[in-house]
């Protein structure tokens, strides 16, 4: 079935420096990807997404790169900042359903 | 533009009780979903909706019922509340094209816990 994982449940990095977060997934029907960012007390807040026929995206800090082959997801952050500090959500949502389905979360720690 | 608007914040119920969980989103999304989080875990899609009138279930659909009566509100309605259902509760919201984008924007959440 349908699941979407990730690799760390935890990540320590320095500020200042880049944070690399990966994610697997099983469905290769999958269509669509979305990094989520929850900070303690809120709701998950959309960072980036990418659709399957692209390999990369770029946003303000953030990347996300796509490996379909081995079903693969990761988020990169270019210096990271003390305010990046919260749990970060991949998703994915099935080719020509409507369901997005949520992997567990890796939560990242940023050091002063 | 108030976003996705959750209600109450906050909610005890006993075993048995009943009670909905309001969701209201201004931004004429199509798609709405409700997902539960449990401590150290993701997201799990109880119940989704494409547009008014239709709804389907998602990973964890029993002991909820949804209705989608208006683009704006979807309701979530706990039947017979169980310790099991102690969780917090996101509404969510999106387009439902790729012009739009299929990224959700979340409200804050209700932290339920049953007694």
């Amino acid at each position: 079935g349908e699941s979407v994982g990730l690799h760390l449940p935890t990540l320590s990095v320095q500020e200042g420096d880049n944070s690399i977060i990966n994610c697997a997934y099983s469905n290769s029907a999958s269509d669509y990807f979305i990094w989520y960012k929850q900070e303690s007390g809120k709701g998950p807040q959309f960072i980036i997404d990418i659709r399957s026929n692209m390999d990369k995206r770029q946003g303000q800090r953030v990347t996300v790169l796509l490996n379909k082959t081995v079903k693969h997801l990761s988020l990169q952050i270019a210096a990271t900042q003390p305010g990046d500090s919260a749990v970060y959500f991949c998703a994915e949502k099935g080719g020509g359903g409507f369901k997005t389905i949520f992997g567990a979360g890796t939560r990242l720690f940023v050091k002063a | 533009n108030a976003g996705v608007t959750q209600t109450p914040k906050f909610q005890v119920l006993k075993t048995g009780q009943s009670m909905t969980l309001q969701c209201a989103q201004d931004m004429n999304h199509e798609y709405m979903s409700w997902y539960r989080q449990d401590p150290g875990m993701g997201l799990r899609l109880i119940h989704y909706s494409v547009g008014a009138g239709i709804t389907d279930q998602g990973e964890v659909p029993n002991g909820y019922n949804v209705s989608r009566s208006t683009t704006e509100d979807f309701p979530l309605r706990l039947l017979s509340a169980a310790p099991s259902q102690t969780s917090v509760y996101f509404c969510a919201s999106s387009y439902s094209n790729p012009l739009g984008g299929y990224g959700y924007t979340f409200g804050s959440g209700t932290r339920l816990t049953v007694v």
